[in-house]
């Protein structure tokens, strides 16, 4: 089965220093995915990737950016982190043959 | 544009109870439509799905059916146990493979003893 892993889970850190959460996968599945979730909100798709150096913005992406050098990464990288970027976030993966995404466990960041 | 409504939360039921958590949509065309848990510190997980109308997705004895005509996906479970609670999130695609997903809010349902 599809597994999504994040890391790190928990973060705290303070406003304007640069910071990366990880996402990979265990599959070589093409499409990939960030969400953050907000209390009252769902979830919300930052940024995807439809393969390997193509990325898109989802619905919110001011103050994200992303790469995609590997089929198996997925980096989020916020520049300047604020105190409106603390969320829970997710990492997805999209597997075609079942029409499912695997999220990965989350990675709650908080900003100072 | 796309969108997903959820009834508000919290449900809280006891063991046992009937358990309905509405979902309607609003989107163009024929969207699939999925509802998924997560639960206490974990990430989501599908949980049924349904592609096309009338379809009704079922797993672990929760069932939802594809209602074109009330744009609906609402999910039921006959007798919800202690285990069941969590926060569950309805969404739709319009893309093969799940590729954006639309979430509703999530309806939190916290099941007593």
């Amino acid at each position: 089965e599809a597994q999504v892993t994040q890391n790190p889970r928990y973060l705290i850190t303070v406003t304007g220093k640069k910071l990366t959460v990880t996402c990979s996968q265990n599959m070589n599945h093409e499409y990939m995915s960030w969400y953050r979730q907000d209390p009252g909100l769902g979830l919300r798709q930052i940024y995807y990737s439809m393969n390997v150096e193509v990325t898109d913005k989802g619905d919110v992406p001011e103050g994200y950016k992303v790469s995609r050098k590997e089929k198996r990464n997925f980096p989020l990288i916020l520049e300047s982190p604020s105190p409106n970027q603390t969320s829970l976030y997710f990492c997805a993966i999209a597997d075609r043959a079942t029409d499912t995404q695997y999220f990965g466990p989350g990675t709650r960041l908080t900003v100072l | 544009g796309d969108s997903v409504t959820q009834m508000e939360g919290p449900v809280t039921l006891s063991e046992e109870a009937f358990l309905t958590i509405n979902c309607t949509y609003t989107a163009t065309g024929y969207p699939s439509l999925f509802w998924y848990v997560q639960y206490p510190g974990e990430g989501l997980q599908l949980l049924l799905k349904a592609t096309k109308a009338d379809d009704k997705g079922s797993n672990k004895g929760f069932e939802a059916t594809y209602r074109k005509e009330t744009t609906s996906f609402h999910l039921e479970k006959g007798s919800v146990q202690v285990s069941d609670s969590a926060v569950y999130f309805c969404a739709l695609s319009h893309q093969t493979g799940a590729n954006n997903l639309f979430f509703g809010t999530g309806t939190r349902l916290t099941v007593i003893p």
